[in-house]
């Protein structure tokens, strides 16, 4: 079954930059895009970016254009996000979600890695 | 990329149908049959109940159902059980490949 395993997350001083990485396993990778959202603590969810199955091209919220970007490596099958500059509110949780082939929605959810940004 | 509005909360009995409304723009809601409803348990990751306005994925109990008019998409949990109780956020394409969630509506079952 889909299976998707974020890590990287960790404490990082404001400033600072921190890479995630989402490993996944049950679904033939290189022919989904996926998705990265986060969700503050005890807030809702963000979308954060979306990058297409074969890495063309990366779209992104605006509160992290120019400070995140997302890539991968479908040779192994592992999703990045690179996370520059970070701010107080980009605390959150960050989940990594393999997107529907035909609508582009989140279709499954990995359990997500805790990244806090304190001095 | 303002968040879908949702109620904040929303409540009912065993047994009891409610509806969450989710309301955006003809930017994401009203320009695209492409939104989703996802259940997030607590302290668990979401999971879709909903896709494309008013698609079941395999294995979601069709108590769960989904429909749009204009810019406001709504999902329906018929025969509400205790095992509802969860955040439900709303999630709508919203054009050049972006996406925008809803703020997010808890339900409680009374």
């Amino acid at each position: 079954q889909v299976r998707l395993v974020e890590s990287g997350g960790g404490v990082v001083q404001p400033g600072g930059s921190l890479r995630l990485s989402c490993a996944a396993s049950g679904f033939t990778f290189i022919s989904y895009g996926v998705h990265w959202v986060r969700q503050a603590p005890g807030k809702g969810l963000e979308w954060v970016a979306f990058i297409p199955h074969d890495g063309s091209g990366a779209h992104y919220a605006d509160s992290v254009k120019g400070r995140f970007t997302i890539s991968r490596d479908n040779s192994k099958n592992t999703l990045y996000l690179q996370m520059n500059s970070l701010r107080a509110e980009d605390t959150a949780v960050y989940y990594c979600a393999k997107a529907d082939g035909g609508s582009g929605s989140p279709d499954h959810w990995g359990q997500g890695t805790l990244v806090t940004v304190s001095s | 990329q303002s968040a879908l509005t949702q109620p904040a909360s929303v409540s009912g009995s065993p047994g009891q149908s409610i509806t969450i409304s989710c309301t955006g723009t003809s930017s994401d809601i009203g320009g695209y049959n492409r939104v989703s409803w996802h259940q997030q348990l607590p302290g668990k990751a979401p999971k879709r109940m909903i896709y494309d306005v008013t698609t079941r994925p395999s294995g979601v109990s069709n108590r769960f159902s989904g429909s749009k008019s204009g810019n406001t998409a709504s999902l329906t949990i018929s025969g509400l059980q205790a095992d509802d109780e969860a955040d439900y956020y709303c999630c709508s394409y919203a054009g050049s490949s972006t996406y925008v969630f809803g703020t997010g509506t808890k339900v409680t079952v009374l």
